[in-house]
């Protein structure tokens, strides 16, 4: 049971390029998000997701875009990669419509924007 | 707005000691509650969770109760183990299944 994977673990890249950071869930959950994490403040919410072709912003959108064409992924985007995006990044999902059931994470991806 | 507030780390205790970290919450209404740990380059898991006031959640020795008159939801273990070392997370929900997250502490168990 592979849960959620992220790819890749690790990725540099320079101010101005973009990438893709992958979210795959093989739970058939309806609830998706993005959050990163960084020193002394915990996680934050990017974009979530609360089934395929809906998606909405979380606490902190600006520079990043999301799309939900599937139930089983969800894609993270960096239109133009800025060192204040340097970060680790986590995926996330759960049934939706319960608002006790705990979320299940990704390993995560560990980005450094130069 | 909901928000979460954690200890301040890093804690750095000794094998068998006692283990209190303190999270408090503001919220409207009854949010949901709950402890994640990250391990050394591993993802969020859920420890512990309570739904309502006075539940108590538990797992792996750890326990922590949902006090809704002091807005607290502090997590115990009697008897902490090296393997404990981690990063722990208190968190809330409240509809819309949007996680809060304190801002972390690093706990270190030395033997």
């Amino acid at each position: 049971n592979a849960g959620v994977t992220q790819t890749p673990k690790f990725q540099v890249l320079k101010t101005g390029q973009s990438m893709t950071l992958q979210c795959a869930q093989d739970m058939n959950h309806e609830y998706m998000s993005w959050y990163r994490q960084d020193p002394g403040m915990g996680l934050r919410l990017i974009h979530y997701s609360v089934g395929a072709g809906i998606t909405d912003q979380g606490e902190v959108p600006n520079g990043y875009n999301v799309s939900r064409s599937t139930t089983e992924d969800f894609p993270l985007r960096l239109l133009s990669a800025a060192p204040s995006q340097t970060s680790v990044y986590f995926c996330a999902s759960s049934p939706v419509g319960a608002g006790n059931q705990p979320q299940h994470f990704g390993d995560g991806t560990r980005l450094s924007i130069l | 707005g909901n928000s979460v507030t954690q200890m301040e780390g890093p804690v750095t205790l000794s094998e068998e000691a006692f283990l209190t970290i303190n999270c408090t919450y503001t919220a409207t209404g009854y949010p949901s509650l709950f402890w994640y740990v990250q391990y050394p380059g591993e993802g969020l898991q859920l420890l512990l969770k309570a739904t309502k006031a006075d539940d108590k959640g538990s797992n792996k020795g750890f326990e922590a109760t949902y006090r809704k008159e002091t807005t607290s939801f502090h997590l115990e273990k009697g008897s902490v183990q090296v393997s404990d070392s981690a990063v722990y997370f208190c968190a809330l929900i409240q509809g819309a299944q949007k996680l809060v997250f304190g801002q972390g502490t690093r706990l270190t168990i030395n033997p």
